[in-house]
Parts: C-alpha cells; structure tokens; sequence
C-alpha cells in the first residue's frame, strides 16, 4: 500500500512565525487532503488538494504530484494553530485515506 | 448544511462485551468509512460502504464489522470486545461514488471515543 511519512514530527513555534510541513507518499494518488485534528479529536478538513496549490487565509498548500510530495504553509502562527496536523492521501483503488503520522504543532504566546 | 454526525460521544465498555457506533453522513453523501486512531498504531482504515455494499476492509480481526442502510446511514460493531480496542473511532462521509471515494474530499464526525475497561 502507499505509505505516507510527514516531517517534522514535532514543532514549537513562537506566536507570529510562520513553518512549512512536508508530505511524502510513496506512490501516484487522486486523493490528498490535510487535516488539523483539534484537542476534542475532530479532524478539521484544511485542504483538498491532490495537486497544485490552494489558499485560505493564513494557510496555504502545494501539491506536486510528480515528485509525490506536498506541503503546508503556516503564516504568522496562532495559538489556535496548535494541534495535530495530518496528511492523509488516497490512491485510485481501495476508497480509503491512508494516513500519515502527523506533525504535533505548538504554537506559545 | 449538516455534518458528520457520530453517535454516542464517548463509550465505556467491559471487556467481552459488545458495542454498536452509530454514523449519519452529510446529505447526499453515499459513502461511508471507519477509521481507528490509537496513541501507538495512528489513524488506521477500517472500512468503506457505499450503496449499502462493503468495497473495502482494513487489516483488523472478524470481530469489527460494519453495516450501510438505505438512508446511507452506518454502524460498526465490535464483539469480545478486548483492552485493545479502547481508541477514538472516526467516521467519514464522502460523496463516494462508483468508480471510488478516493476521487472526493472526506469529512470527518468528532468520533466516538471507546473506553474498555
């Protein structure tokens, strides 16, 4: 199956700073989408983006298909902006997400 | 419009026990699909319905089992219920279709969290 590894696994930041977080995945998908995963557990759709780029507000995400990677954007980073943050991908057969393991955000005032 | 609706919230179970969840997609969406997430394994695929059939199923034990109403509403059941399955059970709408739902974006439900005790 395609595996899926995202980096840094870890990120502190300070309020105001902005960070890139990267998706590899092992193999050509139709499907990538990023998640934030709140402190209840609800995973929050950011982007459907299984290639180019999209924009909505302080966050942005390239996908480059080809090179089987993307990547997220955060700008002048929130407090809110802390949680977990998943890359899930999906492939033309199986009508299933694969999941990274996520980068753990934290964002202090 | 509605989300992802998961019914209940939050479970606590005995082992060997039984325990059926409870998922109403988005209006409109056909497919629906069942994730476990585990401090240790992560976000795992369990299974995916759509038009009331199975399309597919995750590596987990005959003991999870699932099921799609007509209304596109969905259950998953597990039996013997073992210290193991405690975990957060995500749900996922899609519009799905036939040729798959990975050409479509998920939504998630905020999940059932499972306590075995």
């Amino acid at each position: 199956g395609i595996q899926v590894e995202q980096s840094p696994p870890d990120l502190i930041l300070q309020e105001g700073a902005n960070s890139t977080l990267r998706c590899n995945f092992s193999d050509s998908v139709n499907n990538l989408q990023w998640f934030h995963q709140n402190p209840w557990g609800q995973l929050i759709n950011l982007f459907y983006i299984p290639s180019g780029t999209k924009q909505n507000g302080r966050l942005s995400a390239t996908t480059v298909a080809t090179e089987r990677y993307s990547l997220l954007y955060i700008s002048s980073s929130q407090t809110t902006d802390s949680g977990v943050y998943f890359c899930a991908v999906g492939g033309a057969a199986g009508n299933k997400l694969t999941f990274g393991g996520g980068t753990r955000v934290l964002v202090k005032p | 419009k509605a989300g992802v609706t998961q019914t209940p919230r939050y479970l606590i179970k005995t082992r060997g026990q039984q325990v059926t969840l409870s998922c109403s997609p988005i209006s409109g969406h056909r497919s629906v699909s069942w994730y476990q997430q585990t401090p240790g394994q992560g976000l795992q695929f369990l299974f995916e319905y759509f038009s009331e059939t199975q399309r597919n199923k995750g590596n987990f034990p005959g003991r999870f089992s699932g099921r799609q109403f007509s209304n596109s509403r969905s259950e998953m059941n597990v039996s013997t219920l073992e210290l193991g399955d405690s975990a957060l059970y995500l749900c996922a709408s899609s519009l799905g279709g036939p040729q798959g739902a990975s050409n479509y974006g998920y939504t998630f439900g905020s999940g059932t969290r499972l306590t075995v005790v």
